[in-house]
């Protein structure tokens, strides 16, 4: 089994800065790796998926990279809205699985 | 307009069997390529993928619950339904129902239901 390690737990920042998330795999997942946006009361957004591909209607401002074991979601610039908690998920014949998640939190 | 909608009881008592109906509306669980899945989130905790459905009748379960859990569609009702078995109080989650969609290399997430607390409890 995969396991994904999110890191950090929390990240404090203030709006306008840049917010740099790491979601590293157990293997080598190639770039099987998905983002996903949950602020409170609500269900996940897709952000990004194939690691680095925006979802429809995602600003700019959110990025993917990387491949392989290391991958980072990148917001360019904090807007207030993008104060929540960010999960990887990886899939793998199918099966998926998900991180334990970056609270990002206003500084 | 894409919509998914969980529904099933908001209580259940321990060793009780959970049945949870996702309606969804907006596309079809018959084309190729599109799945409905579900993720449940215990409260303060991370998502957890509990299964899978396809356009071809392909079922994937998690590892860790399938012996509990099963997934069936019902393509003319537009519905998707859980059943989880022998249900314990470390069950207590919201559970979300999701369209799948993707082969290989981009299988995502991209539409979420709103999700359904559900409590195990005597």
């Amino acid at each position: 089994e995969i396991v994904l390690t999110q890191s950090p737990a929390t990240l404090s920042l203030s709006p306008g800065e840049s917010a740099t998330l790491s979601c590293r795999t157990s293997q080598d997942v190639m770039n099987y790796l998905a983002w996903y946006q949950q602020k409170p009361g609500q269900g996940p957004r897709l952000l990004i998926y194939a690691a680095s591909i925006r979802a429809t209607g995602i600003p700019v401002r959110f990025s993917g990279s990387g491949s392989g074991t290391d991958f980072t979601l990148t917001i360019s610039s904090v807007e207030p809205e993008d104060f929540a908690v960010y999960y990887c998920k990886h899939h793998s014949n199918r099966l998926l699985s998900f991180g334990g998640g970056t609270r990002v939190e206003i500084k | 307009q894409i919509t998914l909608k969980e529904s099933g009881p908001t209580l259940v008592k321990p060793t009780q069997t959970l049945t949870l109906t996702c309606s969804f509306s907006g596309f079809s669980v018959s084309t190729s390529g599109v799945g409905v899945g579900w993720i449940r989130q215990p409260p303060g905790k991370a998502l957890e993928w509990l299964a899978t459905i396809y356009w071809n009748d392909d079922e994937r379960y998690s590892p860790s619950l399938q012996s509990r859990v099963t997934i069936t569609k019902d393509t003319f009702k537009n519905q998707v339904v859980l059943t989880v078995t022998n249900m314990d109080p470390v069950d207590t989650a919201t559970y979300y129902c999701a369209r799948v969609l993707g082969s290989v290399g981009s299988i995502r997430l991209d539409w979420w239901g709103q999700g359904t607390l559900v409590t195990v409890s005597s």
